[in-house]
């Protein structure tokens, strides 16, 4: 079955950096684009960033644009998140999600998410 | 940039029809789909490509898009469909609604 267990959150002073991963397994990881969706505490839901399958083609929210920088290896069935100049604004659970194949971008399977906590 | 507008709440009683909307300039020539979220939980994918319902969701959820506006259909409602939803477009770049809280009262 299809899992993507997300790691790498914690807390982080306003300025620093931080890594996600995520780490997939059940399918063809290389055959799928990726995204990154951000939930504010009490807030709903935000769209991040999605990788296309070989890497060629990403994009990002506005909001991360230039601070924060997607990847993948699909050698090793993995996802990743670099996070630059983090914000309070950036705190957030941070969930991977696969993209489906209905090219509505739509999350078909969604990680358990990673805390990211940005404060001094 | 694109936007899309859900309202904060709808409120339902158990067996009877609750339907969400998402609002968004012609939404209807966008793919929309749904995400259903219960507390302390990661959101699930209910409907996709405006009316696909993924495998292992219940015939009960139905869903439409159409000129300005996509809607989700809860069809004889049950306490556990008691959730947050969330619509999502795309439009250069993913796009979410500010979310839906369903009462089942």
């Amino acid at each position: 079955q299809v899992q993507l267990v997300e790691s790498g959150g914690g807390l982080v002073k306003p300025g620093g950096s931080l890594r996600l991963s995520c780490a997939a397994s059940g399918f063809t990881f290389s055959d799928y684009y990726m995204t990154w969706i951000r939930q504010a505490p009490g807030k709903g839901l935000e769209w991040v960033s999605y990788i296309s399958s070989s890497s060629t083609y990403t994009n990002y929210a506005d909001s991360v644009k230039g601070r924060f920088t997607i990847s993948r290896d699909n050698a090793k069935n993995s996802l990743y998140l670099q996070m630059n100049s983090l914000r309070a604004e950036d705190t957030a659970v941070y969930y991977c999600a696969r993209v489906g194949g209905g090219s509505g971008y739509e999350g078909d399977y969604w990680g358990q998410g990673t805390l990211v906590t940005v404060s001094s | 940039s694109y936007e899309v507008t859900q309202p904060p709440s709808v409120s339902v009683s158990p067996g009877q029809t609750a339907s969400i909307t998402c609002s968004g300039d012609k939404l209807g020539d966008k793919y929309v789909c749904w995400y259903q979220q219960k507390p302390g939980q990661s959101p699930v994918l209910v409907i996709y490509q405006d009316t696909k319902r993924p495998s292992g969701i219940p015939e009960r959820f139905s869903g439409s898009n159409s000129g300005n506006t996509a809607t989700l259909t809860i069809s004889g409602t049950q306490a556990m469909d008691e959730a947050d939803y969330y619509c999502q477009a795309w439009d250069s770049s993913v796009v979410f609604g500010g979310g839906t809280k369903l009462t089942v009262l």
